[in-house]
This record gives structure tokens, sequence and C-alpha cells, in this order.
């Protein structure tokens, strides 16, 4: 099956700085989300994005499909950003069964 | 308006107990999914319905039996209770391909078995 791979596994950042997550895919995909599990563990839609660029106040992703791979950056970080940060993917199952990365952990410093 | 609210959020129970966690969604999607979050906090899908249809039944003990009455509502029946249940159980609802397929969670359900 598909696999899913995040990096880096753990980011440790002082208020204000930016950060790059990513998101390696093995195959094609019909969809890939990013979500936002904050410390409260609610799981909060961020993108979806199975191809392109999209951006949301001082987040923004981008998937390059052809090359298999997705970025989640990040702005400007707030310690409200600290949490876990998962990208899933549906593969070509037509089933919307989604397989989810192992997650980056995210603390950010006050 | 909460869009996927499940019931309980907290469960503690005993070993050998029978449980149910409640799930229903308000945004008039076609399938919804259980998944279940281990200590790890991996998430892996366990079952999905489409129009009330069994369509993924991944590698799950037959102790676990979803329910789905009508396509707004997935409820998850637990038999038996082991300790390697305790978990977080999440619900979700999207569409099926073909639409936009965004999937949206619940506030998800701390089980602890004791």
């Amino acid at each position: 099956g598909i696999q899913v791979e995040q990096s880096p596994p753990d980011l440790i950042l002082q208020e204000g700085a930016n950060s790059t997550l990513r998101c390696n895919f093995s195959d094609s995909v019909n969809n890939l989300q990013w979500f936002h599990q904050n410390p409260w563990g609610q799981l909060i839609n961020l993108f979806y994005i199975p191809s392109g660029t999209k951006q949301n106040g001082r987040l923004s992703a981008t998937t390059v499909a052809t090359e298999r791979y997705s970025l989640l950056y990040i702005s400007s970080s707030q310690t409200t950003d600290s949490g876990v940060y998962f990208c899933a993917v549906d593969g070509s199952s037509n089933t919307g069964k989604l397989i989810f990365g192992q997650g980056t952990t995210l603390q950010v410093k006050p | 308006d909460t869009a996927v609210s499940q019931t309980p959020k907290y469960l503690v129970t005993q070993m050998g107990n029978d449980k149910s966690i409640k799930c229903e969604q308000n945004l008039g999607h076609d399938t919804m999914y259980w998944y279940k979050q281990d200590s790890k906090k991996f998430l892996k899908i366990m079952f999905s319905y489409n129009n009330k249809e069994l369509i993924i039944n991944e590698t799950v003990p037959n102790r676990f039996s979803p329910k789905s009455p009508d396509k707004a509502h997935l409820n998850l029946h637990i038999n038996s209770l082991e300790l390697g249940d305790s978990a977080v159980y999440f619900c979700a609802s999207s569409w099926l391909p073909a639409m936009n397929t965004e999937a949206f969670f619940g506030q998800g359900t701390r089980l602890t078995v004791v």
C-alpha cells in the first residue's frame, strides 16, 4: 500500500520563527490533507490540497503531485501553533480511506 | 454547529465490558469512517460506510461492530473490552471520490480500559 513519511518528526521553534514541514508519499494520490492536532486532541483541517498551492493566513501548503511530496509552511509561528501536524493521503482506492503519516510534533516556545 | 460530533468524549470502563460510541454528521456527506489513534499518535482507519453500506473493514477484531442506521450516523460498538483497546477513536465523514473528498473529523473519544 501507499507509504507516507513526514519530516522532521519533532521541531522546536522560538515564537516568530518560520518552518517547513514535509510529506513524501510513495504513489499517486486523489486526496491530500494537512491536519493540526492541537494539545486538546482535536484534528483541525488545515488544507485539502491534492495539487497546487494554497494559503490561509500564516499557513500555506504546496503539493507537487508528480514528484510525490507536499510542504506545509508556517510563518511567524505562535505558541498556539504547537501540536502535531499530520499529512494524510487517499491513494487510488476510491474508498476515501486516508493513510496518515506519523506526524511532526511542533513546540513553539514564547 | 458542530459538523461531526461524537459522544462520549471520555470513556473509562473495566475489562470485559461492552460499550458504544456514537457519531453524527450534519454535513450531508455520504461516507463515514472510524479511525483509531494509538498511544504513539498513529492514526489508522478501521471502518467506512457509504450510504449505510460497509465499504472498508480493515483487520479489526470482530469484537468491534460498526452500525449505520442512516447516512448521518455511524456508531461503534465494542464487546468484551480489552486493555489493548485503550486509544482515541475518531469518527470522520466525507464525500466519496469523484467529488471533493475532504474529510472532517469529530473531536475524538478517549477510551481507557482498566
